[in-house]
């Protein structure tokens, strides 16, 4: 039973479009996160929530927005979509002050 | 602007040898620092995790080792099996943020283990 799961795993599509990452955790932590792996492989922070609320919010642009409509649930919309938005995002929870469990991660390529 | 550096792409050991991965910090506010290892395909899994109170922690077959003068860490993994093979993450982060941990990862060293 995986404990964060993310949908769709891969995702190909044109420049301008809209797209959303839909990811559910299991594990009944109260925090979220999305973070982006780029081409040269670092991970890093775009946003987390904490039991539905944004408490980091890096600096992203205003297409990607973030949505919890509960706090087992975090999707990430991505509007006019861009090639360097291409790119591997990962979803992860934790419990406070806790390590993040990150889920298989979600390969997006803009065309 | 890399916070977190992990200076050795890859790193090529012996079955049986000790690994020892390594990893460089700036910021002198981070005060947790972990390590992940991620296989292919897959999302990074937590691997063993220190406090900047501490200097070492042990986990079995793992021990990271922490030097704040020098911001530095290092894993080590004795001994080293083949399924060890992976990348492995370095983070770092500083005060939670509402109990929210801002990990600042490392570029990743890929381990490779050999029979």
């Amino acid at each position: 039973d995986t404990a964060v799961s993310q949908t769709p795993k891969y995702l190909v599509t044109q420049m301008g479009n809209d797209k959303s990452i839909k990811c559910e955790q299991n594990l009944g932590h109260d925090t979220m996160y999305w973070y982006k792996q780029d081409s040269k492989k670092f991970l890093k922070i775009m946003f987390s929530y904490n039991n539905k609320e944004l408490i980091i919010n890096e600096t992203v642009p205003n297409r990607f927005s973030p949505k919890s409509p509960d706090k087992a649930h975090l999707n990430l919309h991505i509007n006019s979509l861009e090639l360097g938005d291409s790119a591997v995002y990962f979803c992860a929870s934790s419990r406070p002050y806790g390590e993040l469990f990150f889920g298989e991660g979600s390969r997006l390529t803009v065309l | 602007d890399q916070q977190v550096k992990q200076n050795s792409p890859s790193l090529s050991v012996q079955e049986g040898r000790i690994s020892i991965l390594n990893c460089d910090y700036t910021n002198s506010m981070f005060d947790y620092f972990l390590w992940y290892k991620k296989y292919p395909a897959e999302g990074p899994t937590f691997l063993i995790s220190i406090s900047s109170i501490k200097d070492k922690n042990e986990d079995g077959r793992f021990t990271v080792f922490l030097n704040k003068s020098a911001k530095h860490l290092s894993l080590h993994i004795v001994p080293s099996q083949p399924g060890d093979s992976a990348v492995y993450f370095c983070a770092a982060s500083k005060e939670p943020i509402q109990g929210a941990q801002k990990l600042v990862f490392g570029q990743g060293t890929r381990l490779t283990i050999n029979p």
